[in-house]
């Protein structure tokens, strides 16, 4: 069975550039949830979409957003790009019910100049 | 390889020795919670989890502690190996209708030939 799945694994954006990027969860789970991980901040919840619509939101600007399609895959998008955007983006693939464990993909390392 | 984070708690133990990480949770409501792993240049990785109405639960090498009372969640690693070196986080899951995790900040371990 395969893993959850990002793309593309590194990134690098100059300042102002928008930048999307992709997950395939694990075949039949319909949850997808997005983090940014830095060495500051660690971990933090970014959103989460179940069956193609949003469910909850962390506290990130507008800038921030995602979608998912009706084949469970999701794109993350990040418009005029700071630097301090620069991260780990992670993606979490999880049947979606609560109190189910969530699996990550190796992540999408986006450098902005 | 990636830093996940480069003020991390650090713990170095010996090969062959227990492990105990340590994590405080922050909602007394939580009623489930994970341990993940990320070792350098890789996304969490699953390793165990507990829900609210156990105390302890038991994997392969691994035992999970529960304490709701101060709200505490520790990893017992059995003859730690080197292969266990990484950073170790707990995330919590916050009953509120919604599907998000709250990540500590990570406990780095070193295991020492």
């Amino acid at each position: 069975k395969a893993g959850v799945t990002q793309t593309p694994r590194y990134l690098i954006k100059t300042r102002g550039q928008q930048v999307t990027l992709s997950c395939s969860p694990i075949s039949g789970h319909r949850s997808v949830s997005w983090y940014q991980q830095t060495p500051g901040q660690g971990l933090q919840f970014l959103f989460e979409y179940f069956s193609e619509t949003q469910r909850n939101k962390g506290n990130f600007p507008g800038r921030f957003s995602g979608r998912q399609f009706s084949n469970s895959r999701s794109e993350m998008n990040v418009s005029t790009l700071e630097l301090g955007d620069s991260a780990l983006y992670l993606c979490a693939s999880s049947l979606g019910h609560m109190n189910t464990e969530a699996f990550f993909g190796q992540g999408t390392r986006l450098t902005v100049v | 390889g990636e830093s996940v984070g480069l003020h991390l708690p650090t713990l170095s133990v010996q090969e062959g020795d227990n492990s105990i990480i340590n994590c405080a949770y922050s909602n007394s409501a939580s009623d489930y919670f994970i341990w993940y792993k990320q070792e350098s240049g890789k996304g969490p990785q699953f390793i165990i989890d507990i829900r609210s109405n156990m105390d302890k639960r038991q994997g392969q090498r691994v035992t999970v502690l529960l304490n709701k009372t101060v709200k505490h969640l520790s990893l017992q690693i059995a003859a730690t190996q080197p292969g266990d070196s990484a950073v170790y986080f707990c995330a919590e899951n916050i009953p509120s209708g919604t599907y998000k995790y709250i990540f500590g900040t990570g406990t780095r371990l070193k295991v020492l030939a």
